[in-house]
C-alpha cells in the first residue's frame, strides 16, 4: 500500500524569507506523481506544483520548487520569499492510479 | 479553467433526516468524480471513487448504505447523506478527474460544510 508522511505538522516563517515542508512517501509502483496542495482559510485546495516520477529535473512554479529524491522517496517543497497569502495548510499527495492519496498536512505560517 | 463547484457550499439538517450535495464540473467532462471527507485540521479522507454510468467505488469502512453517491452525467455526481446523525458533521469535498487534454488532473470543488443538529 502507499503511504505518504509529513513529518512536520506545524511551520512557522517570517516573510520573505524561505522554508522547507518535508514528505516522504512509500510506494512499489514505478509510474506515479507527486503533488503538493495548499489549503488555505477558504478550504479551497489548491494546486501548488506537480512532479512525474519519470521526470529527473526538479518541479518549478514561480517561488515554488521541489526537491524531488525517487531512491530516498522523499519530495519537499521549497517556498522562497514567503509572502502573508502563503499562510495555509500544505498537503503533499502520491497517485499512481487514479486516486490521490494525502499526507496528513503541514500547517505554515507566514508573520510579517 | 477546470472549475468544480459544489452545492450547497453550507448545510445545517436534523437528526435523522437526509442531505444531498452536489458535485459540477462546469467547463470539461469528467468520467470519474471523488468524495472526500475532511475535519478540522485533518487530512482529506477518500471517501469513494464514483466513475459515470456505474455504481461508486467505496473506501474500507465507508458505509455506502449511508453515503449515497450517483454519478448520473459527465458532468455531475451526488453525495446523499442519509439519516444523517452528528457524527456526520464534517467538511465533504469532491473533485473531479479531467481527460487527457488537462493531464487527467484532479479539480477540487470549495467544499460542503454539513452540521447535523
Amino acid at each position: 500500500a502507499q503511504t505518504v508522511t509529513q513529518s512536520q505538522p506545524e511551520m512557522s516563517v517570517q516573510e520573505a524569507e524561505t522554508v522547507t515542508l518535508s514528505c516522504t512517501y512509500d510506494t512499489s509502483e514505478s509510474n506515479y506523481y507527486l503533488f503538493w496542495y495548499k489549503q488555505p482559510p477558504s478550504r479551497q485546495m489548491i494546486l501548488v506544483i506537480r512532479q512525474e516520477a519519470y521526470k529527473q529535473q526538479n518541479a518549478t512554479e514561480n517561488r515554488f520548487s521541489v526537491n524531488f529524491q525517487k531512491a530516498a522517496k522523499s519530495f519537499s517543497l521549497k517556498i522562497s520569499d514567503s509572502q502573508l497569502g502563503d499562510t495555509a495548510m500544505y498537503f503533499c499527495a502520491f497517485r499512481a492510479g487514479t486516486a490521490l492519496i494525502f499526507g496528513k498536512g503541514t500547517t505554515l505560517s507566514v508573520s510579517s | 479553467g477546470a472549475v468544480v463547484s459544489q452545492h450547497p457550499s453550507w448545510v445545517i439538517c436534523k437528526s435523522g433526516t437526509s442531505v444531498k450535495i452536489e458535485c459540477r464540473s462546469l467547463d470539461f467532462q469528467a468520467t470519474t468524480m471523488f468524495w472526500y471527507r475532511q475535519f478540522p485540521k485533518q487530512s482529506l479522507m477518500l471517501m469513494a471513487t464514483s466513475n459515470e454510468g456505474s455504481k461508486a467505488t467505496y473506501e474500507q469502512g465507508v458505509e455506502k448504505d449511508k453515503f449515497l453517491i450517483n454519478h448520473a452525467s459527465l458532468t455531475l455526481s451526488t453525495l446523499t447523506v442519509t439519516s444523517a446523525h452528528p457524527e456526520d458533521s464534517s467538511f465533504y469535498i469532491c473533485s473531479a478527474r479531467a481527460g487527457p487534454n488537462l493531464n487527467y488532473e484532479q479539480y477540487f470543488g470549495p467544499g460542503t460544510r454539513l452540521t447535523v443538529t
